[in-house]
């Protein structure tokens, strides 16, 4: 069955880069799009960037200059670096099966993390 | 950016009952708009798809509609299952963007 996972450090100091990995199963990242989406504590999701099948990237213009997605199709991973992290970018990091005009529609678990010195 | 305004930001409603929650997108999406479930502790679960189409495994009791900027969510004879927060996602452009979730609480 469909399934992802994220893995990555849980705290990361002030100023430093987060690398997160989204292992996935049950489906082709040939053949799908993956998309990271974070959510601070009660707060509403955002949309980060996203691995498309055929190997192109988008991203968040809000993010752009700090972000980068990347895959490994061999390993089926897709992973996401970060970097001069700030205190606001706290919160929950999932990665996500992202069908474009259909949706979002298999979610990993999350990764929670959080950014202190 | 587009916009996305959900209301109520929270709401309460007694089992059995249909509630409805409201998404204003800030300028036409063309129905790209999909609704997600998010229940305590958990990652959200999509429901619906281009604004009415009922994802797989989904109860009927959720419906979709709209068009342009305005959309909403409904759900028929609610259930305890259902206390959620939920959130909107505009897919028309990028960056793709969610709106601020409504919490559903049972009265």
């Amino acid at each position: 069955q469909v399934q992802l996972k994220e893995s990555g450090p849980g705290l990361v100091q002030p100023s430093e880069t987060l690398s997160l990995t989204c292992t996935v199963s049950g489906f082709s990242l040939t053949s799908y799009s993956v998309s990271w989406v974070r959510q601070p504590s009660g707060k509403g999701p955002e949309w980060m960037g996203r691995m498309w099948y055929d190997g192109d990237t988008a991203y968040n213009s809000a993010l752009k200059s700090r972000l980068s997605i990347s895959r490994d199709t061999s390993k089926n991973q897709v992973f996401l670096k970060m970097n001069s992290l700030q205190t606001d970018d706290t919160g929950t990091y999932y990665c996500t099966r992202d069908r474009h005009t259909m949706g979002m529609d298999y979610w990993g678990q999350g990764v929670m993390v959080t950014v202190s010195s | 950016d587009i916009q996305m305004t959900q209301s109520p930001a929270s709401l309460s409603a007694s089992l059995g009952e249909t509630v409805t929650i409201e998404c204003r997108a800030s300028e036409d999406i063309y129905n790209g708009l999909a609704w997600y479930q998010q229940k305590p502790g958990k990652s959200p679960q999509l429901l619906i798809y281009n604004a009415n189409s009922l994802h797989t495994g989904v109860p009927s009791r959720f419906s979709g509609s709209g068009s342009g900027t305005q959309y909403s969510l409904k759900i028929n004879s609610l259930q305890s299952e259902d206390v959620a927060s939920y959130f909107c996602q505009q897919y028309y452009n990028y960056p793709l963007t969610f709106g601020s979730g409504t919490k559903l609480e049972i009265k």
